[in-house]
């Protein structure tokens, strides 16, 4: 079963815009991770931020987390057409877990030039 | 830079058949996972190893699929026999610690006809 549940599934914009997608999820965790993928490949990781953090910055990544609404954003600000590609959030659960991750169905970002 | 491998990177099969895939994963890292992702979705935990051991199978398709971590390194994920609703991607990643950042492999593409 998938946790996450990433919004919008898609997204399209021009080079130079920021793009936000939204992560929720069901149950506490002890952190949250976001990954990239670009097409046929593996994934990427991109920024971990743990329950106790509200905001991480990576480069021109800016990664939000709300515990009480249980859920997420990622903000790629200036996007390029590099950055085409789908954007997954994991959750590492706190109850039961054994330090797996729950991914959710990705965000397909397209930055067009 | 460090890179976990996996191969082959494409494999087309019959169903009924036997196939397996190879990962070594990053030198030093303990953890190693084994994920199926259907075209469209997030990748789905299939087992686990820490060093040697399974930590976690639960999604594992016993009847069908195996995987082993023989001297807690390199692992291998085999289907027998594979069926047509196995055709995804398989991807490989590692962890140097429980419940951080993986770092994940180019993925073996499946196709069965």
């Amino acid at each position: 079963s998938q946790q996450g549940e990433e919004d919008p599934q898609a997204l399209s914009i021009q080079e130079g815009e920021n793009a936000t997608m939204n992560c929720s999820y069901k149950t506490s965790i002890n952190n949250l991770q976001w990954y990239r993928q670009n097409s046929g490949r593996g994934l990427v990781h991109l920024i971990l931020i743990r329950s106790n953090e509200r905001e991480k910055h990576s480069g021109r990544l800016r990664v939000t987390l709300d515990t009480s609404k249980k859920s997420s954003s990622l903000l790629i600000t200036a996007s390029r057409a590099a950055d085409t590609a789908s954007y997954f959030c994991a959750t590492d659960g706190v109850a039961g877990s054994q330090g797996n991750l729950i991914f959710g169905k990705g965000t397909k970002l397209s930055v067009k030039p | 830079e460090a890179e976990v491998a996996q191969s082959p990177r494409y494999k087309i099969t019959e169903k009924s058949q036997a196939v397996a895939f190879w990962c070594d994963p990053i030198s030093g890292h303990a953890t190693l996972y084994w994920y199926r992702q259907i075209l469209g979705q997030g990748p789905e935990l299939l087992v686990q190893f820490q060093d040697e051991s399974v930590v976690d199978d639960s999604q594992l398709p016993k009847d069908r699929f195996s995987a082993e971590r023989l001297k807690g390194v390199d692992s291998t994920l085999k289907i027998q026999p594979a069926e047509l609703g196995d055709s995804a991607m398989y991807l490989c990643a590692s962890s140097s610690s429980f419940a951080g950042m993986q770092f994940f492999g180019p993925g073996t593409r499946l196709t069965v006809l």
